[in-house]
């Protein structure tokens, strides 16, 4: 069974450029989330999604970042116009759903430097 | 708010050395609280789940504890291998306003010497 797909793994780019990123969760998984990592620090959670409905977006910056899971599946994740505080890793993790004992499948990110 | 802090912050030890990471957290309102390990460049495993009316759960030769009332779990790891070498992150779902979201806390890098 294949993973969570993400593209691309790296990205650089300077300041005040677009970009964007792509995740396929596990298929049949309904509940789709993406995290920013900052160097030394855990994940932090940017927006969750069950099926196409946004349900958790509270710590997206939503003047520059936004996100959408057109058809319940697939995702993207979008900054415009990127900042030097953007450099990280994001990374998308699917699930079942949301109940209590659902395990948190997580892809291998994509590495944004910003420059 | 829920908080969640992992000490050490880095650990290295010789091969074959049992070994054991802290985790607590301030709320302990929580349902669940997971173990991930992540290597370098690469997503995160989850390697145990202890749900909140569990003590402890053990995978080969991992084994995790949860006491909810005081904030605190660790993990215990037997006889530690290089390839143990990672950072082990430590997550609970629930409390402190979290909406039913994963919090982490910033991981503890493992270093295991052959």
């Amino acid at each position: 069974e294949a993973g969570v797909v993400q593209s691309p793994r790296y990205k650089i780019i300077e300041k005040k450029q677009p970009v964007a990123f792509w995740c396929n969760p596990i298929s049949g998984h309904n509940t789709l989330y993406w995290y920013r990592q900052n160097l030394g620090q855990g994940p932090e959670l940017l927006i969750r999604y069950e099926n196409e409905e946004a349900v958790d977006d509270s710590q997206l910056p939503k003047d520059r970042f936004s996100a959408e899971r057109l058809k319940g599946v697939d995702s993207t994740l979008k900054i415009q116009p990127a900042e030097l505080g953007d450099s990280a890793v994001y990374l998308c993790a699917s699930s079942l759903g949301v109940d209590r004992g659902e395990t948190q499948y997580f892809g291998p990110g994509t590495r944004l430097l910003v420059l | 708010k829920q908080e969640v802090t992992q000490i050490p912050a880095a650990l290295s030890v010789p091969e074959g050395e049992n070994l054991v990471l802290n985790c607590s957290f301030t709320d302990s309102a929580i349902y669940n609280l997971q173990w991930f390990r992540q290597d370098p460049g690469k997503g995160l495993t989850s390697l145990l789940l202890i749900q909140s009316s569990q003590r402890e759960q053990t995978s080969g030769r991992l084994n995790a504890s949860l006491d909810k009332s005081s904030g605190r779990s660790t993990l215990y790891i037997a006889a530690s291998q290089p390839g143990d070498s990672a950072t082990y992150l430590c997550a609970v779902l629930g409390g402190g306003g979290s909406q039913g979201n994963l919090i982490f806390g910033k991981g503890t890098k493992l270093s295991v010497k052959p």
